[in-house]
């Protein structure tokens, strides 16, 4: 059964606080993705990799950086979080090419106070 | 260029009703057009999808209508019933490149009422 785990469900931080979400899938997946969901936003992509140590900027990279040291991991990292970053972070992995699914983690639901 | 536009942002729907949820895209290289649902407290999870060499694709309850001329396609989701009741993001990508990502619309909350 495949499974993409994030390490919090609730997370709650302080302006100014370094923030990292981490994501692992069991799936030998070599592509990997972070979504920010808001309300009527839809999920807007801000990170992904398409192999080990390699990243791509989605959408809406500014205030976010990634770290893939090892293909089943997967890190996202506020450098200084934000009230502004307020959301909730969903990870998904995926194998490459078309048609293949992207399955998701349950979410991170982080808030910067 | 890169946008998906779902509409409408909200439905509500009685039991044994149909469910339309409709989107539109911009880019003609876009080759694959998923449907995700997703129920509170849990992420989005692949319902049904279609490559644009075919104009309907159906399973069980659901159907996405594809139109390529028009750039839109549609979920049809028959005899609609309350554990239908969930957020449905539409999504495209394109090519076959290791690298692609989804891009969604903004999501549309459907309620189906008993």
């Amino acid at each position: 059964d495949v499974k993409v785990t994030q390490s919090s469900r609730y997370l709650v931080k302080r302006t100014g606080e370094k923030v990292f979400l981490e994501c692992v899938q069991d799936m030998d997946h070599e592509n990997m993705f972070w979504y920010r969901q808001d309300p009527g936003l839809g999920l807007r992509l801000i990170y992904f990799s398409y192999d080990v140590k390699m990243k791509e900027k989605g959408d809406i990279p500014e205030g976010y950086s990634v770290s893939r040291e090892k293909k089943e991991r997967f890190s996202l990292i506020l450098e200084s979080a934000s009230t502004n970053q307020t959301s909730m972070y969903l990870c998904a992995s995926r194998l490459p090419g078309q048609g293949y699914e992207q399955y998701f983690g349950p979410g991170t639901r982080l808030t910067v106070t | 260029q890169q946008q998906v536009k779902q509409s409408p942002q909200s439905l509500i729907v009685q039991k044994g009703g149909i469910s339309i949820i409709n989107c539109a895209y911009e880019n003609t290289a876009f080759d694959y057009f998923p449907w995700y649902q997703q129920f509170p407290g849990k992420g989005p999870a692949l319902l049904i999808a279609i490559r644009p060499d075919v104009s309907e694709k159906k399973e069980g309850r659901f159907t996405i209508s594809f139109n390529k001329s028009a750039k839109q396609f549609s979920l049809h989701i028959m005899d609609s019933q309350p554990g239908d009741s969930a957020t449905y993001f539409c999504a495209a990508s394109r090519g076959n490149q290791a690298g692609t990502a989804l891009i969604f619309g903004k999501g549309t909350t459907l309620s189906v009422s008993s």
